[in-house]
């Protein structure tokens, strides 16, 4: 079954800190993804990765970068962290997509930053 | 641009039909996908389908697609207590092998 795994469902974090939010997925998908979601936003695209070191910006890349040094692992930081970047932040997966194949999602982590 | 219109909140009498309606703007969609979002969870995959299918059926789930007006549906039938959750539809346009243009979802609130 498809797994998509987020490190932490909930993170509480101080203005300026640096952040690290890791996904992992099991699937040996080729794509993955971070958004972050915010109430009557919808999900908007922080970054995405089609293979390993290779990433792409989406919407919202300031003040986030990424990284894919392995398959299944990609991590968003957050330079700096700003309150505004209080979220929940999702990460998904995909195989190249040819075919239509869905993202699959993580729970998400809820980040608050203080 | 391109652009995906859900209503923000549906409220059903439990036992009804639930049907909840998403637009999008761009004529050139693939595919276009409807998941479930559960409180402080994840999004998960309920269907989806490809733009030259008008309908398809997956037990008590049926998703429309009018491609003339640009209008996509997912019917839920018997809505149950457990069906309440956010729903989000999204399409990929034939550029893009990545890319989802998600609407910002719609609430289904079940009423007992």
């Amino acid at each position: 079954d498809v797994k998509v795994t987020q490190s932490s469902r909930y993170l509480v974090k101080r203005t300026g800190e640096k952040v690290f939010l890791e996904c992992v997925q099991d699937m040996d998908h080729e794509n993955m993804f971070w958004y972050r979601q915010d109430p009557g936003l919808g999900l908007r695209l922080i970054y995405f990765s089609y293979d390993v070191k290779m990433k792409e910006k989406g919407d919202i890349p300031e003040g986030y970068s990424v990284s894919r040094e392995k398959k299944e692992r990609f991590s968003l930081i957050l330079e700096s962290a700003s309150t505004n970047q209080t979220s929940m932040y999702l990460c998904a997966s995909s195989p190249p997509g040819i075919w239509g194949q869905p993202q699959h999602f993580g729970d998400g982590t809820r980040l608050s930053i203080l | 641009g391109e652009d995906v219109e859900q209503s923000l909140f549906l409220s059903v009498r439990e036992g009804d039909s639930s049907v909840i309606n998403c637009t999008y703007t761009d004529s050139s969609s693939t595919y276009l996908y409807w998941y479930k979002q559960e409180p402080g969870a994840g999004l998960q995959l309920l269907t989806y389908i490809f733009s030259n299918m008008d309908m398809k059926q997956d037990q008590r789930l049926t998703v429309l697609l009018n491609k003339k007006d640009k209008h996509l549906s997912l019917r839920i039938a018997d809505t149950q207590t457990g069906d309440s959750a956010i729903y989000f539809c999204a399409e990929r346009l034939v550029d893009s092998n990545y890319q989802l243009i998600w609407g910002a979802g719609t609430k289904l609130i079940i009423k007992p």
